[in-house]
C-alpha cells in the first residue's frame, strides 16, 4: 500500500528564514498531495494542497512543489513568523474515494 | 459558519471500561471520517462514512470499536473495553463528499487516557 515518509522530524529556523519540508510517496496512482497545519489542542487544518496535474502551486508565503517522477513534494515556507511554529503534515491520496496517507509530520519551531 | 463540533475534549478512564466519542459534523457535509492519532504521529483512519453508510472501516478494531451514524448527520464513536493502547486523541473529519472536493475538515478531537 501507499507510504509516505516527512522529514525531517523537527526543523528550528529563524524568523524571517525560510522553512523546507519533504515528503516521499510510493504509490505512483497518488494525485492529491495536501499539506495540514496541527497547532497545539488543534485538529489538523489544511493550509494548501496540490494535484498531480500541477508542478507548483502559491498561496502568499506558502508554496508546494510536486515531482511526480521521484514521487516527491515539498512545503517552502518563506519569512517564517512565530505563528508558523505548529506540526506540520503531509498527506498522499488517490482520490477523493481513497484514505488519506499521513507522514509522520514535522515540528517546525521558529526562533525569535 | 460552525466547525466540526467534538465531544467531550478530555476523558480518563480505567482499562476495561467503555467510552464514547461524539461529533457533529459541519452541516451539508455527507463524509464523515474517525481517526486516531497517536503523540508524535499522523492520523490514522478509523472508519469513513458516505452519508449513513460505513463505506470503508478496513482499519477499525471491529473487536472493541464500534461507530454509528444514524440519519447520515451526527456520529459516535465507542470502544469497549477500553485497553492502555488506547489513549490516543481522536479526531473527527468531515468534507462535502463532492468528487472535486477534497479537504478535509477537523475537530478539536479528544483526547482519551487510559489508566
Amino acid at each position: 500500500g501507499e507510504n509516505v515518509e516527512q522529514h525531517p522530524s523537527t526543523l528550528s529556523v529563524q524568523e524571517g528564514d525560510s522553512a523546507v519540508i519533504k515528503c516521499t510517496y510510493s504509490d505512483s496512482a497518488s494525485n492529491y498531495f495536501p499539506w495540514y497545519k496541527q497547532e497545539l489542542g488543534k485538529g489538523p487544518q489544511l493550509i494548501i494542497d496540490i494535484r498531480s496535474n500541477v508542478g507548483e502551486k502559491k498561496d502568499q508565503r506558502i508554496a508546494v512543489t510536486l515531482n511526480k517522477t521521484a514521487k516527491h513534494f515539498s512545503l517552502h515556507i518563506t519569512e517564517t513568523q512565530p505563528e508558523d511554529s505548529a506540526v506540520y503534515f503531509c498527506a498522499a491520496s488517490k482520490g477523493s474515494n481513497y484514505q488519506l496517507i499521513w507522514g509522520a509530520g514535522t515540528k517546525l519551531i521558529i526562533k525569535p | 459558519e460552525a466547525g466540526v463540533v467534538q465531544s467531550p475534549r478530555y476523558k480518563i478512564i480505567e482499562k476495561k471500561q467503555p467510552v464514547a466519542f461524539w461529533c457533529n459534523p459541519i452541516s451539508g457535509h455527507n463524509t464523515l471520517y474517525w481517526y486516531r492519532q497517536n503523540l508524535g504521529q499522523g492520523p490514522e483512519l478509523l472508519i469513513r462514512y458516505e452519508n449513513e453508510e460505513a463505506v470503508d472501516d478496513s482499519q477499525l478494531p471491529k473487536d472493541r470499536f464500534s461507530a454509528e451514524r444514524l440519519k447520515g448527520v451526527d456520529s459516535t464513536l465507542k470502544i469497549q473495553p477500553a485497553e492502555l493502547g488506547d489513549s490516543a486523541v481522536y479526531l473527527c473529519a468531515s468534507s462535502l463528499g463532492d468528487l472535486r472536493t477534497y479537504e478535509q475538515y477537523f475537530g478539536p478531537g479528544t483526547r482519551l487516557t487510559v489508566t
